[in-house]
């Protein structure tokens, strides 16, 4: 079964602090991604790589930086928090196999006040 | 990348037989089709994917349109625990690994 980990579950900071949410998959997994899921949106991809020191803009990007150090870990990095940026995140991976299924971390919730 | 339209919601009892459609009137030849699930408080599930025809797995069947612009999915014997928000996606899968647009999906309620 495939394994991915997301810490902290849960994370209050204030307007203009410093998060950093982590994510490690244990799939030997090239793929990672960080989404945000907000009501009325579903989710939204942020950032993806595809490997060890490789990143790949997603299609909300702004205000969120990340890095993949490993091929387990993925952060991302909200350097000076915003309320707009309150929300669920989730971390997925994906093999380049042919079934091409994302298997998910059980979310962060943000809260930025 | 193909766009996907789905009902925002369905209800249903338990021990029903659940059909979630979706139509990707623009899908390209090399897209498939995925459908993915989430309950309260997890992420998204991987359920079925399919090219063409029909395809079935121990979770759910799906039935692709011989144009490819409609899929059904179809979900057996529902019970609470299928109630969920069902996505479907449609995606390249010839060039590795590749994020996933998820819409605002179909919440699927099963009622005792």
């Amino acid at each position: 079964e495939a394994a991915v980990t997301q810490s902290p579950r849960n994370k209050v900071t204030v307007t203009g602090g410093n998060v950093t949410l982590s994510c490690r998959q244990t799939n030997s997994h090239n793929y990672m991604y960080w989404y945000r899921q907000d009501t009325g949106h579903g989710l939204r991809l942020i950032h993806y790589s595809y490997g060890a020191g490789n990143l790949q803009i997603g299609d909300v990007p702004d205000g969120y930086k990340a890095t993949r150090t490993t091929q387990e870990d993925f952060f991302l990095l909200l350097e000076l928090a915003s309320p707009s940026q309150t929300s669920l995140y989730f971390c997925a991976s994906s093999d380049e196999g042919a079934s091409y299924e994302q298997y998910f971390g059980p979310g962060t919730r943000l809260t930025v006040l | 990348l193909a766009k996907t339209t789905q009902p925002p919601s369905m209800e249903a009892y338990e021990g029903q037989e659940v059909n979630v459609s979706c139509s990707h009137t623009n899908i390209a030849t090399s897209e498939y089709i995925y459908w993915y699930r989430q309950v309260p408080h997890q992420g998204p599930q991987f359920i079925i994917q399919g090219y063409k025809d029909y395809v079935v797995n121990e979770v759910a069947s799906l039935f692709i349109s011989a144009d490819r612009k409609l899929s059904t999915l179809s979900l057996p014997w529902v019970s609470l625990r299928d109630a969920a928000v069902y996505y479907c996606i449609v995606t390249d899968r010839g060039q590795g690994g590749r994020a996933l647009i998820f819409g605002t999906g179909t919440t699927v309620s099963v009622s005792p």
